[in-house]
C-alpha cells in the first residue's frame, strides 16, 4: 500500500541534544511538508521541499532544519536550538507543489526534558 | 497572506443529530480549500477538497461541504452523525499558482467534536 511513514511514534530526549525525524513515502511525490502541531494552535508549517535537493522555509523554521537528498524522503532535524521543541510533528506530500491535496504521516510526538 | 477561522472549538452533538462545522477564511483570489479530520495521536486525514467548479463538494464517511465565495465560507456539514464521526476537525485555505504562498496550506485551529450516545 502506498503512503507515507513516520518513525518513531514516540521520541524522548534530554534537552541540548539534536534528534532526527523520519519520513518516508512511496507515492512517488514531489513535494513534502512538515508541520508542528501544538494543542489548540492548527499546524503550523516548518519547511517544505518542492524538489530533490531543494526546500525552503516554512513559517517557523527556526531551530529546525531539513535535507531532501532522496525524492522518498525528508528527514527534520530538531536542534538544541528550538526552544520549545516538545511537540507532535506531521510529515505531508503532494503530487507537487501547490497542486492536489496533502496526504499526512501518522505523526511522531517527540518530548525533550 | 491568507488565513483560516474556525469559531467552534468545542462542538457536542447526539448521534443521530445533524452536524454543521464552520470555516471561514481569508485570501484574496480563489481558494483551494480542504477538510481534514484527525483522531487523537493520529495523522490527518482528508474528507474532502474545493479546488473549482460546484460550490457542493461531496466527501467521505457522508460529509460534505459548500463553498460561498460571498461569505468567505466553507461550512463542513453532515445530516446524521455517527459515534465514531468523533474527532478533531481542521479546515485549511491552499493558495493556487501565482500567489506569495504558492503551496502552502494554512490550517484553521481544529475544532473538536464530541458525539453522545
Amino acid at each position: 500500500d502506498g503512503g507515507i511513514t513516520q518513525s518513531p511514534k514516540y521520541l524522548f530526549r534530554k534537552e541540548g541534544q539534536n534528534v532526527t525525524l523520519s519520513c518516508e513515502q512511496n507515492l512517488n511525490h514531489d513535494a513534502m511538508y512538515w508541520y508542528r502541531q501544538d494543542p489548540g494552535q492548527g499546524l503550523r508549517l516548518i519547511y517544505y521541499s518542492q524538489i530533490v535537493n531543494d526546500f525552503q522555509k516554512g513559517d517557523i523554521a527556526e531551530g529546525y532544519s531539513v535535507s531532501r537528498e532522496k525524492k522518498e524522503s525528508f528527514p527534520l532535524t530538531v536542534t538544541s536550538a528550538q526552544k520549545n521543541p516538545t511537540a507532535f510533528y506531521l510529515c505531508a506530500s503532494s503530487i507537487s507543489l501547490g497542486w492536489g491535496e496533502q496526504y499526512f504521516g501518522p505523526g511522531t510526538r517527540l518530548t525533550v526534558t | 497572506a491568507q488565513s483560516v477561522t474556525q469559531p467552534d472549538i468545542h462542538i457536542t452533538v447526539s448521534e443521530g443529530a445533524s452536524l454543521e462545522l464552520r470555516c471561514n477564511y481569508s485570501y484574496g483570489a480563489t481558494p483551494y480549500l480542504f477538510w481534514y479530520v484527525q483522531s487523537p495521536g493520529q495523522g490527518l486525514q482528508l474528507l474532502l477538497k474545493y479546488f473549482s467548479g460546484d460550490t457542493l463538494v461531496q466527501g467521505i464517511k457522508g460529509f460534505e461541504a459548500e463553498f460561498k465565495r460571498s461569505q468567505s465560507s466553507f461550512n463542513l456539514r453532515k445530516p446524521s452523525v455517527h459515534w465514531s464521526d468523533a474527532a478533531e476537525y481542521f479546515c485549511a485555505v491552499g493558495a493556487g499558482a501565482g500567489g506569495t504562498s504558492y503551496g502552502k496550506l494554512t490550517f484553521g485551529q481544529g475544532t473538536i467534536l464530541t458525539v453522545h450516545p
